[in-house]
Order: structure tokens, then sequence, then C-alpha cells
């Protein structure tokens, strides 16, 4: 079984800030993949980034970073210089092993001050 | 490139009647999947196609929930007869490979009144 905790209802980073949103997962498979998708309130669901078990560095796009501790089992998402444009829902997912279904936390909901 | 889309939008409908949900994945993805998120709850998978084939439907509720992938292009979920606790935003994801990165649509937001 796989799990995926986010601990952080919500957050409020103000506009032009950095802000890191916490994600731990649980899995016993050694080669398994990790997301966020980002869910304004549009409602639909956007890839931002993505971190393959056996990648030594952290994956980055853009002004997404994941910051990936194997060992501690997190996979938190560092998004720098917060805009406006990134106040949603963010949700941390976990795909492992043989399974092709992605495994999703209870999501952050962000609010960028302005 | 298009991406996933879905629809309706919304469908709003009253216990006991009929939903049909539509899905068109990404032009040359394989794999399908359904999910659902019921207010204030986790994102939870139904099922995977690969083309016209069931690949896992492990997460489908119950037998009120039938989904098709007739000619391995678009999908169907249906859900027949609805009940009050299926309402939730029903979201559809398609990727080209096994393992790869899963593409969202927008979700049809179903309430069932």
């Amino acid at each position: 079984a796989q799990k995926i905790t986010q601990t952080q209802p919500g957050m409020f980073v103000q506009e032009k800030e950095a802000v890191t949103l916490d994600c731990t997962y649980d899995t016993s498979d050694q080669s398994y993949g990790l997301f966020w998708y980002k869910q304004p309130s549009s409602g639909e669901m956007i890839f931002l980034i993505y971190q393959g078990s056996y990648d030594e560095q952290n994956a980055t796009e853009g002004r997404y970073s994941l910051n990936f501790q194997k060992a501690r089992k997190s996979a938190n998402l560092v998004i720098s210089a917060s805009q406006l444009g990134d106040s949603a829902m963010y949700f941390c997912a976990i795909i492992s092993g043989g399974y092709q279904k992605v495994t999703f936390g209870i999501g952050t909901k962000l609010q960028v001050i302005p | 490139e298009a991406g996933v889309t879905q629809f309706p939008s919304h469908s709003v409908i009253e216990k006991g009647q009929t939903v049909t949900l539509r899905c068109d994945p990404i032009s040359g993805h394989d794999n399908l999947y359904w999910y659902r998120r019921v207010m204030g709850k986790e994102i939870k998978f139904l099922l995977h196609f690969v083309k016209e084939s069931k690949q896992d439907e492990s997460g489908m509720p119950n037998n009120r929930f039938l989904a098709e992938r007739t000619g391995g292009t678009y999908s169907t979920l249906k859900v027949q007869p609805a009940e009050l606790e299926d309402s939730g935003v029903y979201f559809c994801a398609s990727s080209q490979d096994f393992g790869n990165t899963q593409y969202f649509g927008p979700g049809t937001r179903l309430t069932v009144l």
C-alpha cells in the first residue's frame, strides 16, 4: 500500500516570498514516483513536477522545486518568488511498484497575499 | 496538443437518476484513469484502462458504477442509479506509457440531490 500525508491544511505566503509545502510518503516499493499537482479555483488539476525514486538530483521546473529526502520519505514542494496566481490547492501524490493508480494526499490550500 | 477533456463540467441530478460522464484522453495515450474526490476527502482512484481493457478496477465503489472504453479512445463512466454519496468531482487522467506522468482533465462536478 502507498500513502501520502500532507499536514498543512492551509498556508499563507507573501507575494514574492518562497514557500514550502510539506509532503511525506509511505511505500514498501523501491521504485516509485512522486508528483505535485496544482488545483486552482477553476478546478482543473495541473501537473507541476515529478521526482523518481532513483533520481539523485532534486527535480526543478521553473519556480518549482522538489526537496526530495529519501531517508526521511519526504517530498516537499518549494515555490520560489510566489505570485498571486499561485493561490490554489496543492496535492502531493505517489505512484509505486506495479501499480498505475496515483495515491493523493488531502491537499494544502495556499493563499498568496499581495 | 489538446489536453484531457471531460464532459459535462457540471451535472446536477436527483437521487435515483442516471448520469454518464465522458472523458477524452490526450491523443495517443493508451492509459486512461478515473478518479473521484468527495468533498473534503482525498482524490481516490477508481479504475484504469489500457486501451479498451480494464487493467484495474479495484477503486470502483460498487456495481452502480460502470466504466467503458469501447475502441480504446474516449471513456464513459455511468452512475445508475445515483445516490447522494456519489456527489463529488470526477477526474479523468491519461498517460502515454506505464509509469509516466498522468495528465488530468478539468473534472466533472456531480451533485446528487
